[in-house]
């Protein structure tokens, strides 16, 4: 099976700008997480998707969004970019089939953005 | 609220010497707790869980963990360590008596193996 895949690898934006990154999970898995890394807050939980509705949400603010489509690929958007948006994220599927699951997270390669 | 706390930065050891990283946890609920590696520009590769069940947990290219309830604990360890092991490792606990997915990470430990 193809692992997850990320698109953009790489993303150069300036600040006021939005983007969406783009996140195509395991064939087969529902579940797709999204995950921030800098090197100040390590690791930060962005939010979860599970056959097209969040199911949890990080302590991020507003401008932070995603969606899951059909097909269970998904996306994050993040308008009016600031510095510290810059960062590694990073997207993980499950092959989650219910509320709780034993499973592991799969994760892509991420996309690394830079704010000018 | 769930946190993971990875006491060092950074663990230095002799190739074939044994490795340990250590990991504690905070959880609400039953802890699922995992292993995650990353190497340089690459995302974060899974070793292995402890979700129930023996309290040690074979993985991934050798690496072992303990769960220790009664110290919150689930270090990570090897008997031999080898040079490609280097690496940039994380803890990572669910809580799972919740629904969903949501990881808590631990802030990492980079293992330098020196021949």
């Amino acid at each position: 099976k193809a692992g997850v895949t990320q698109t953009p690898r790489y993303l150069i934006k300036t600040r006021g700008q939005q983007v969406t990154l783009s996140c195509s999970p395991i064939s087969g898995h529902r579940s797709v997480s999204w995950y921030q890394q800098t090197p100040g807050q390590g690791l930060q939980f962005l939010f979860e998707y599970f056959s097209e509705t969040q199911r949890n949400k990080g302590n991020f603010p507003g401008r932070f969004s995603g969606r899951q489509f059909s097909n269970s690929r998904s996306e994050m958007n993040v308008s009016t970019l600031e510095l510290g948006d810059s960062a590694l994220y990073l997207c993980a599927s499950s092959p989650l089939t219910g509320p709780t699951s034993y499973n592991e997270q799969f994760f892509g390669p991420g996309t690394r953005l830079t704010v000018l | 609220a769930q946190s993971v706390a990875q006491p060092e930065d950074q663990v230095n050891v002799a190739e074939g010497n044994p490795l340990t990283v250590k990991c504690t946890y905070s959880v609400s609920g039953n802890p699922y707790l995992f292993w995650y590696v990353q190497y340089p520009n690459r995302g974060l590769q899974f070793l292995l869980k402890y979700i129930t069940g023996d309290n040690l947990v074979k993985g991934s290219y050798g690496f072992e963990a303990e769960f220790n309830k009664s110290q919150t604990s689930f270090h990570l360890k090897k008997p031999s360590a080898l040079v490609s092991d280097s690496a940039l490792y994380f803890c990572a606990v669910r809580d799972g008596d919740n629904a969903g997915n949501m990881l808590t990470f631990g802030g990492g430990t980079r293992l330098m193996v020196k021949p």
